[in-house]
């Protein structure tokens, strides 16, 4: 997974709490964007961009801003962090808004206590 | 709603050829993906299947059939090291990356 770095990698959090999860990639990827997994279900999309200054929501949106203001990183922003946030948060990018092989990032484990 | 079906689990033993399928029901289809996933660890590109057929690399193919909303991922010559999750994943169209994940096949290779 060289190229998309996340932080941190473990966290613990306090209901209410609001934090960021850092990624950054170095390959100059148009497409970036940011999935929650969960066990028994597959990886979620949270929300996506295509290009720097532009930003969507993906499926399961509620709860997480994001900003996407250079090519190289794409924060996301838990406002105020709930007990069903717990999860483990992957980033990804490719080059192309079609791009065969999307790169994702080693992971960030959230718990909400 | 996006509708993505794979076994849970899988048991094969060591050398063998274990074949994990993938069912999909989506709103639209540009491409179908494998990857592989080891317990604690990030998603790795296995394979991209956009057209019908057969795509082979090295020990591991993916097949698909569009008219049938099927792919299969076929791993010859199993290892233990091969023991994993392995995610079927579609993109559902062209002009964003977006993939929608089935859960996942737990693969453990036995001796």
């Amino acid at each position: 997974n060289a190229g998309v770095t996340q932080t941190p990698k473990f966290q613990v959090l306090k209901t209410g709490q609001s934090m960021t999860l850092q990624c950054a990639q170095d390959m100059n990827h148009e497409y970036m964007s940011w999935y929650r997994q969960d066990p028994g279900m597959g990886l979620r999309l949270i929300h996506y961009s295509v290009g720097a200054g532009i930003t969507d929501q993906g499926e399961v949106p509620n709860g997480y801003n994001v900003s996407r203001s250079t090519t190289e990183d794409f924060p996301l922003r838990l406002l105020s962090a709930a007990p069903s946030q717990t999860s483990v948060y992957f980033c990804a990018s490719s080059y192309g808004r079609a791009g065969n092989t999307i790169y994702f990032g080693e992971g960030s484990w959230l718990t909400v206590v | 709603g996006q509708n993505i079906d794979q076994p849970t689990e899988m048991t094969a033993t060591e050398g063998a050829i274990v074949q994990i399928n993938c069912t999909y029901q989506t709103s639209g289809f540009n491409g179908l993906f494998w990857y592989q996933q080891h317990a604690g660890e990030a998603p790795t590109f296995l394979s991209y299947n956009v057209l019908d057929g057969l795509e082979e690399k090295g020990r591991f193919s993916s097949f698909l059939s569009r008219s049938k909303g099927y792919s299969y991922l076929l791993l010859k010559e199993l290892q233990m090291k091969d023991s994993a999750s392995y995610l079927c994943a579609v993109r559902d169209r062209a002009g964003a990356n977006n993939l929608f994940f089935g859960t996942g096949t737990r693969l453990t290779v036995i001796p």
